[in-house]
């Protein structure tokens, strides 16, 4: 599986827009890229998933190059409660044997 | 959305003791659901593979003979933390793929979690 690498931690404001950059330069031709969202003590929520181009969802967008070595998870106007961590990965996903094996995430601070 | 449930959502148990965690797919058929560990301030690990029907496949450094897993149905896996010691203590998260289907316009399978368990062995 792609090996994935998410900066460790970002701060932003609220109101802002926050863009999480992740490198999978090792992606293969049917992996696909899925940003997944948790919070202590929870498990991960998805939040967004896509191949290439640009996938947009009622929550956030997700951008992927045409090298597809990289994508980037862009969040519109957080709030204190987008605070979490967020994790990229990458991987087959056309069979539900097919695993996923999560990178470090990006811990995302959101302040008043 | 399909539904993964995790039971129970905390324990506290002794040491020496065992743990079962049930995990559940309520609204659809999971033949192979995943087991991770979740130290605090660390990512999730995999640990396991849970298939039903037959035997689970453990990630590599994961003992089997300590993390007992039983596929016994479609939409029920348990992990068994035997003989189990403080440093087993940790988030135990499970999760299921839902197979094939246009789910919310995503062509292939979706990964849904459960709540977690949060295991502490005194």
């Amino acid at each position: 599986l792609a090996k994935t690498t998410q900066p460790i931690s970002m701060d932003s404001y609220e109101g802002q827009e926050v863009n999480i950059t992740c490198s999978h330069n090792n992606i293969a031709t049917n992996d696909y890229i899925t940003w997944y969202q948790q919070f202590p003590s929870q498990g991960p929520r998805f939040i967004i998933q896509g191949y290439k181009t640009k996938v947009t969802n009622e929550v956030a967008s997700l951008f992927i190059p045409a090298d597809r070595k990289s994508s980037t998870l862009s969040l519109p106007r957080v709030s204190l409660s987008d605070t979490a961590v967020y994790y990229c990965l990458v991987g087959p996903l056309l069979y539900n044997f097919n695993k996923f094996y999560f990178g470090s995430g990006t811990k995302l601070n959101v302040k008043p | 959305g399909a539904v993964v449930s995790q039971h129970p959502s905390w324990v506290i148990c002794k040491s020496g003791t065992s743990v079962k965690i049930e995990c559940r797919s309520l609204d659809f058929q999971a033949t192979t659901m995943f087991w991770y560990r979740q130290f605090p301030k660390q990512s999730l690990m995999l640990m396991a593979t849970s298939n039903e029907g037959s035997k689970a496949t453990y990630e590599q450094g994961v003992e089997k003979d300590k993390f007992l897993i039983n596929h016994a149905s479609l939409t029920l896996s348990t992990l068994t933390v035997t003989s189990a010691h403080p440093e087993d203590s940790s988030f135990y998260i499970c999760s299921a793929r839902r197979q094939g289907g246009m789910n919310r316009g995503l062509a292939n399978t979706e990964a849904f979690f459960g709540q977690g368990t949060r295991l502490t062995v005194v």
